[in-house]
């Protein structure tokens, strides 16, 4: 999982509460990414970080919340406004954002159940 | 629309064998096309990556090849085993607004019984 640690590994929560899935790189890289994984479907970007205190949405951010304040970390929080939360999550980071031949490096990832 | 799809959805095979992966994709403008693995409950790791001049790409018992012409690409498992039991995922990148986006598959989930 090359320097990349999530937890927990799985996460169960109330409906209605919100929840952060922490997510480390040891790597010094530049950028870091959330994606969603369900069943069936290809990962999905949730919200992805350039650079630290900066960070976009991706294709799928309505529900969820982000930031960026030091380099090595991006958590995730995961809002009661997001309408189906139970997913499995992934982090990745990546050196110099932008250039096309980068490798992302995903975490072990968060399995999250919401009841 | 950007897609990547993927073919076939599952598959098993016995240890030893060989197997082929399917992935076409509608992307534009085409920057590079990614495999990686996924055990199960796991994060992906990348395999082989491959741009457009590019058309096979080895490591160990994978060889992926790149149609670029008919936007397909083949991920080749050779002497397969147990260990491969795995999704193996086609992503590919394409630019847009100066910027590196990634389209993912859905994945083919791979048995190999012993």
């Amino acid at each position: 999982d090359g320097g990349i640690t999530q937890s927990p590994k799985y996460l169960f929560r109330k409906e209605g509460q919100n929840v952060t899935l922490s997510c480390e790189q040891n790597l010094n890289h530049d950028a870091m990414y959330w994606y969603r994984q369900d069943p069936g479907q290809g990962l999905r970007l949730i919200y992805y970080s350039q650079i630290v205190n900066d960070f976009q949405k991706g294709d799928i951010a309505e529900g969820y919340s982000v930031s960026r304040e030091k380099k090595e970390s991006f958590p995730l929080t995961v809002t009661s406004a997001q309408k189906n939360p139970t997913a499995f999550y992934l982090c990745a980071s990546s050196i110099r954002p932008g250039t096309p031949l980068i490798e992302q490096y995903f975490g072990p990832g968060t399995r999250l159940t919401v009841t | 629309k950007n897609q990547v799809e993927q073919s076939p959805q599952s598959l098993i095979i016995l240890e030893g064998k060989n197997c082929t992966l399917q992935c076409n994709y509608t992307v534009s403008p085409f920057s590079n096309l990614r495999w990686y693995k996924q055990d199960t409950g796991r994060g992906p790791v990348s395999l082989t990556i491959m741009t457009f001049s590019e058309n096979t790409k080895s490591n160990g018992r994978y060889t992926a090849t790149l149609d670029a012409d008919t936007k397909q690409s083949s991920l080749h498992i050779t002497a397969s085993q147990l260990s491969d039991s795995a999704s193996y995922i086609c992503v590919v990148s394409f630019t847009t607004s100066g910027t590196y986006k990634y389209i993912f598959g859905t994945g083919t989930r791979l048995k190999v019984l012993a």
